[in-house]
């Protein structure tokens, strides 16, 4: 089945304690990014992929961190987590960097206390 | 940037009854997706429409790129339809590459 997972779903931690959420396509897809959803605000890009080893800052980068060392995967990294990024994020993945429909990951909810 | 606005914001149906969401966009653009959020928190993909019309089941939406809005119609609602429906529009090269969100529009389905 053609789809993106990220693991885990559900984490809470403590402020400062660095944490990895991991992504997953297995459709050979070029483009990957993060997003956040957060009340009011919406779903915000933090960072994406054109391809292995092309990483590129969304609208809201600071704080984050991305690899992409294999097509398949691209891990977001919280060196230093703060309560303010807590919030609901998502991955996704596209054929192409544009005008590709974008697939999305279910989810991790993360609460940083 | 582009502008997304969604109406209506709240939707409250009986089962069974049909409705129509709405999506305006402020510029032209070449790729538009409907998602549907259900009540778990999962971005489901409806239609990826940047033009035309498209049917899958009781849902079906249309989009008329020329006059910057996007229509999304649901049919016999039931309950499972309840959760956030959002559009999302792209321009291309210009929007560096993301997904621009409407704030969505609520839909709950009282059996």
């Amino acid at each position: 089945e053609a789809q993106v997972t990220q693991n885990p779903r559900y984490l809470i931690t403590v402020t400062g304690k660095k944490l990895t959420v991991t992504c997953s396509q297995n459709m050979n897809h070029e483009y990957m990014s993060w997003y956040r959803q957060d009340p009011g605000l919406g779903l915000r890009q933090i960072y994406y992929s054109m391809n292995v080893e092309v990483t590129d800052k969304g609208d809201v980068p600071e704080g984050y961190k991305v690899s992409r060392k294999e097509k398949r995967n691209f891990p977001l990294i919280l060196e230093s987590p703060s309560p303010n990024q807590t919030s609901l994020y998502f991955c996704a993945s596209s054929l192409r960097r544009y005008l590709y429909e974008q697939y999305f990951g279910p989810g991790t909810r993360l609460t940083v206390t | 940037g582009i502008q997304v606005e969604q109406s209506p914001p709240d939707l409250i149906l009986q089962e069974g009854a049909n409705s129509t969401l709405r999506c305006n966009f402020s510029d032209s653009v070449n790729n538009l997706q409907w998602f549907h959020q259900n009540p778990w928190g999962q971005l489901i993909n409806l239609f990826y429409i940047p033009s035309g019309t498209k049917q899958n089941g009781r849902l079906s939406a249309t989009t008329v790129a020329t006059e910057r809005y996007s229509l999304l119609y649901i049919s016999s609602s039931q309950t499972t339809d309840s959760g956030v429906y959002f559009c999302a529009v792209e321009r291309g090269e210009t929007s560096g590459s993301r997904l621009t969100f409407g704030e969505g529009t609520q839909l709950t389905v009282n059996p």
